[in-house]
């Protein structure tokens, strides 16, 4: 069965740091493209950052570039996000999620999100 | 990019079929095979019901369904099951000059 766990999440002031982890398992995770998608409270998807399954293709949304940093460890089969000057309009749920194997940009698992706050 | 523009919310009653729709532009929606549509339940992470436009990941009910004219995709849900109330959501790729997926803003499927 294919199991996304994120954590790391918590309350941070602005201009803190966080760093999101999201462990696969039930999955070859070094075969698989992955990305992170947030959620804020009461609002719609938000698409983060993807990664390649080698790790050496990486994007990132506008809003997050030179803030934040995705990367992966095939060996121990994780997922990670590095959030550095964090703003209130961080704040969101933050979701790790599988690309589809037989085409680009459709994310089918998901893990049960990360709560991240950002506040003074 | 903006984000793709959805009804905020559509409702039907049970066994009828509704269709929410997904307009986008010709950088995105209208360029790409690469929409997909998300169910969420309040709490719960996201799924994937559509992929590429009209193909069903396996174990999505054939009562779902996608398609896509022009710069506009469209997800129908035929026989409303009390079930299939929840947010949906559409996607699409959109990289031109730089990499980018877009959402729509969300729609909530009320089943009278």
């Amino acid at each position: 069965e294919v199991q996304l766990v994120e954590s790391g999440g918590g309350l941070v002031q602005p201009g803190g740091s966080l760093r999101l982890s999201c462990a696969a398992s039930g999955f070859t995770f070094s075969s698989y493209e992955m990305n992170w998608v947030r959620q804020a409270p009461g609002k719609g998807l938000e698409w983060v950052s993807y990664i390649s399954s080698s790790g050496s293709t990486i994007y990132y949304a506008d809003s997050v570039k030179g803030r934040f940093t995705i990367s992966r460890d095939n060996a121990k089969n994780s997922l990670y996000l590095q959030m550095n000057s964090l703003r209130a309009e961080d704040t969101a749920v933050y979701y790790c999620a599988r690309d589809h194997p037989h085409t680009a940009m459709a994310f089918d698992y998901w893990g049960q999100g990360t709560l991240v706050t950002v506040s003074s | 990019q903006s984000a793709l523009t959805q009804p905020a919310s559509v409702s039907g009653s049970p066994g009828q079929s509704i269709t929410i729709s997904c307009t986008g532009t010709s950088s995105d929606v209208g360029s790409y095979n690469l929409v997909s549509w998300y169910q969420q339940h309040p709490g719960k992470a996201p799924k994937l019901m559509i992929y590429e436009g009209s193909k069903r990941p396996s174990g999505v009910s054939n009562r779902f369904s996608g398609s896509k004219s022009g710069n506009t995709a469209s997800l129908t849900i035929s026989g409303l099951q009390a079930e299939d109330e929840a947010d949906y959501y559409c996607c699409s790729y959109a990289g031109s000059s730089t990499f980018e997926v877009v959402f729509g803003g969300g729609t909530k499927l009320t089943v009278l």
